[in-house]
Order: C-alpha cells, then structure tokens, then sequence
C-alpha cells in the first residue's frame, strides 16, 4: 500500500511560472513532510520540511503549503528557472526514528 | 558533494554475477540505508543499519546480502540477481536513532546504476 500519493508524474512549465506539485497521504501519525530534489546522476538532496503545526512553509522561491485536515501537502516553486528542472520527491515520517515513506516523484521540466 | 560516496556508478552484470556495491560515508553518522529505486515506484527502503546493527530488512530477497563492517561503510553483496532488480541503488546516512532522537534526516549517495542481463 502506497503511504504518499504524488500528482503529477511529470509537469512543463515556462520559465517564470509557478510550478505546483502535491501529495496526499493517509496515515495520521505522520508528523513531519520533507520534499527531495533529485538531479540525473544524483541522489535526492532535501529541499525543504514542513511539521504539520504550521500551514506554509517558505524558502526563497520553494513553498511548502500544508492542509492537515485533507491531509495534502504540496511544493511550488515560484519563478521556475530551466535549472529548476529536476525529479521532484515528496515524503512523510512519524517524526521520530528515520522511516520515511516517499512518493513515487514528478519530473519537472522548465523550458527558457 | 553529499559527503556520502557509491562506487561503482554504474554496473552491468549477467543473473549469475557475483558482485558488490559500496558506500561510504563521510559524515560521521551512525545509520546508514540501502535504497532501491525503479522507475514510476517510491524509493524503497531495503535495509538499515543502526551503530552497524541490522535494525531492519523489508522482505527483500536472499540474493540481496547487507554488510556493514563499521559506520562508514556499507557493501550490497549481489548474487544470482534477476532482470527485474535492475534499478538506481541508493546509499544514505544518518546520525542515527534512538540517540539523537526527533528526525533523523538522511542525506543520500548519487547510487548505482545496476543493469542485470
């Protein structure tokens, strides 16, 4: 059973836009929401965390928004720049320990 | 640069290889994590090692062996693999639990790129 759901599989956005990718999960011992860029060649690198106890999250040009009720989260990336363009992994974890449950990624391309 | 190495990068082996990845982390962690990542699947937790404990191994298969001689370093040890375990293996350390305690943040390896024809 998969833990974190993530939408879109892959996204285009011109240079400039927003993009927005979301995730949704079910288990409500989740408590803490990292997303994970991840560049060809490389591994996943943590971009930015949330804990549930706030609803945004903002760092330069990255924003996690977090609803707990409807349990989903999502990452925008304001202004998308071509070098923006990578795979896209969110996660969610109890909070304490190192078990993290990801999702299945988004490609994200951002075209000059 | 992670802090944390894979060799090799990329690895092409026939089902009746023998063969072994390594990881090495500079980060003075604790814990340490084998990875299998495939195409369209979340990343999927293999093994983890705690203070070089084996603390968990999820259902995978026999012919996947784990080593972790001290908190540096961690081998997959690959024998009589089938088509379908061709995947990017990934490698990632942290400062390891029940010490430190609240989230334990895994910083990844760039993997392997494995192939088995």
């Amino acid at each position: 059973q998969q833990q974190v759901k993530q939408s879109p599989q892959s996204l285009i956005v011109q240079k400039g836009g927003i993009s927005i990718i979301n995730c949704a999960y079910e288990n409500t011992a989740f408590d803490y929401f990292p997303w994970y860029q991840q560049f060809p060649g490389k591994g996943p690198a943590l971009l930015i965390a949330i804990r549930p106890d706030v609803s945004e999250k903002k760092e330069g040009r990255f924003t996690i928004s977090f609803n707990k009720s409807a349990k989903q989260f999502s990452l925008h990336i304001m202004d998308s720049q071509p070098g923006d363009s990578a795979t896209y992994f969110c996660a969610a974890s109890p909070g304490t320990g190192n078990q993290f449950y990801f999702g299945t990624g988004t490609s994200l391309t951002v075209i000059p | 640069e992670t802090g944390v190495t894979q060799t090799p990068r990329h690895l092409v082996m026939g089902m009746t290889n023998k063969k072994s990845l390594k990881c090495e982390q500079h980060l003075g962690h604790n814990a340490m994590y084998w990875y299998k990542q495939s195409a369209k699947k979340p990343l999927e937790l293999m093994f983890v090692y705690n203070f070089k404990e084996q603390t968990e191994n999820n259902s995978v298969p026999s012919r996947f062996s784990p080593e972790c001689p001290n908190s540096s370093h961690l081998f997959l040890h690959l024998h009589t693999l089938q088509p379908e375990d061709s995947a990017l293996y990934l490698c990632a350390s942290s400062q390891g639990t029940p010490r430190s305690g609240g989230i334990d943040e895994q910083y990844f390896g760039p993997g392997t790129r494995l192939t088995v024809t």
